[in-house]
């Protein structure tokens, strides 16, 4: 079964990047979609973009100017990086394998999930 | 992007309850809508994808409905542990874009 575990700072000053690792266990990261996602105290979940093996991404708008993904499938592990954050940056961040099938077009969905790291901005 | 509301925000239920919760996309998404539980200080889960296919290990009581824009996530027989928030989702574009959540809480 595969597993998914975040990691990196929890404290992040405010202007500096926030930088994130995914490690992926019980498979191989190759072939898929790779999101992060984070979630606000209180409020839901906000795609931040994806990655998929061949280093293809796809960005939020809302978040393209500051957010980078990159992946090292000899490690198996997925990285994050958001540049000049802000206390609006506060939250847990999870990252997530997206899967899915085709039938007449593909339908997707983000299944596992890691539990997720809090990371707070903050001088 | 795609704005996805859902509604109620929160409802109080009981054990062994009825409960719907409905989720409207700002256009139409075929059936590319997925709806996930999230307990306290946990990740999301999946419950159902494509609008109305149960994940498997996921028990019987959930179900979804919809098509076009507009969707239903049916709990038949409220468990314990499934008073919690949930989530819809798109998946027809990037940004994928989630609802707010509604709340399930105990009455």
């Amino acid at each position: 079964q595969m597993q998914l575990q975040e990691s990196g700072p929890g404290l992040v000053k405010p202007s500096e990047t926030l930088s994130l690792t995914c490690s992926v266990s019980g498979g191989s990261i190759s072939g898929y979609w790779w999101s992060w996602i984070r979630q606000p105290a209180g409020k839901g979940p906000e795609w931040i973009g994806r990655i998929i093996s061949s280093g293809h991404t796809n960005y939020s708008p809302s978040l393209t100017s500051r957010v980078s993904m990159s992946l090292d499938t000899s490690t198996n592990q997925i990285s994050l990086k958001l540049t000049s954050v802000t206390a609006a940056d506060t939250a847990v961040y999870y990252c997530a394998r997206e899967t899915g099938l085709k039938t007449t077009s593909w339908y997707l969905w983000f299944d596992p999930w890691g539990q997720g790291t809090l990371v707070t901005v903050s001088s | 992007d795609i704005q996805m509301t859902q509604s109620p925000s929160s409802l109080s239920a009981s054990v062994d309850d009825r409960v719907s919760i409905t989720c409207r996309a700002s256009q139409i998404i075929d059936n590319k809508l997925n709806w996930y539980r999230q307990k306290p200080g946990k990740a999301p889960e999946l419950l159902i994808y494509a609008a109305s296919s149960l994940q498997s290990g996921v028990p019987s009581r959930f179900s979804g409905s919809g098509s076009g824009a507009d969707f239903t996530l049916t709990i038949r027989g409220l468990r314990p542990e499934d008073f919690a928030t949930y989530y819809c989702q798109q998946s027809y574009n990037t940004p994928y874009t989630f609802g707010q959540g509604t709340k399930v809480e105990m009455k």
